[in-house]
């Protein structure tokens, strides 16, 4: 089972440069949630979607653009690429929302993202 | 601003010796879970353990909760060095699909 998968797996951009993180998950599930992780600071949220045709945001949503473009795909876009956007981030799946009781986590293995 | 906040930050023992790790969080939640996280990889879900709830076993994992003080602590038995991770709570808060991570304690076991 491939579970969550996430591309790249590394990326190097320049300031200003724009690029697309994409995750696609094989569970069915109708949740999906990205995170970026940085030294010192754990997990936080940035965008997650709930269901399929909705997107909310979370604790450190600006600078960043999402789309759920079907059930199994959840892309985070980087519109304008920063040094404080250098972070590892990460994509997670859950079978229903939070609140309806899917909150155990899937998550991916990472895109280790470096702006210069 | 992040929900749990993880005690210590970094916790070092011998292998066999039991570590237990804490989590300190500010809402009242639905629950409260912990993940493992191995260097360079992505979470691993652990154990989750609901509001009603004060005590949940797995294994060698021991997780208690305390609503009255906003607290849960994580331990784990007889350590192994595959055991060496970090270790990260996170909540749900009632009324809300997100769920919060804390800090993380790095847990190190020495041969």
């Amino acid at each position: 089972n491939a579970g969550v998968t996430q591309t790249p797996k590394f990326q190097v951009l320049k300031t200003g440069q724009s690029m697309t993180l994409q995750c696609a998950q094989d569970m069915n599930h109708n949740s999906m949630y990205w995170y970026r992780q940085d030294p010192g600071m754990g997990l936080r949220l940035i965008y997650y979607s709930a269901s399929e045709g909705t997107t909310d945001k979370g604790e450190v949503p600006n600078g960043y653009n999402v789309s759920r473009l079907n059930k199994r795909e959840f892309s985070l876009r980087l519109e304008s690429a920063a040094p404080s956007q250098t972070s590892v981030y990460f994509c997670a799946s859950s079978e229903y929302a939070a609140r309806q009781g899917g909150e155990k986590l899937f998550f991916g293995s990472g895109t280790q993202l470096s702006v210069l | 601003s992040q929900q749990g906040e993880e005690d210590p930050q970094a916790l070092s023992i011998q292998e066999g010796e039991n570590a237990t790790m804490n989590c300190s969080y500010k809402t009242s939640i639905n629950n409260l879970q912990w993940y493992r996280q191995n260097s360079g990889r992505g979470l691993v879900h652990l154990i989750l353990i609901r509001s009603n709830e004060r005590e949940k076993h797995s294994g060698r994992l021991r997780v208690t909760l305390d609503t009255s003080k906003k607290s849960s602590s994580l331990l784990i038995t007889a350590s192994r060095a595959a055991d060496t991770a970090s270790y990260f709570c996170a909540t749900l808060a009632n009324r809300d699909d997100k769920i919060i991570f804390g800090k993380g304690t790095r847990l190190h076991i020495l041969p």
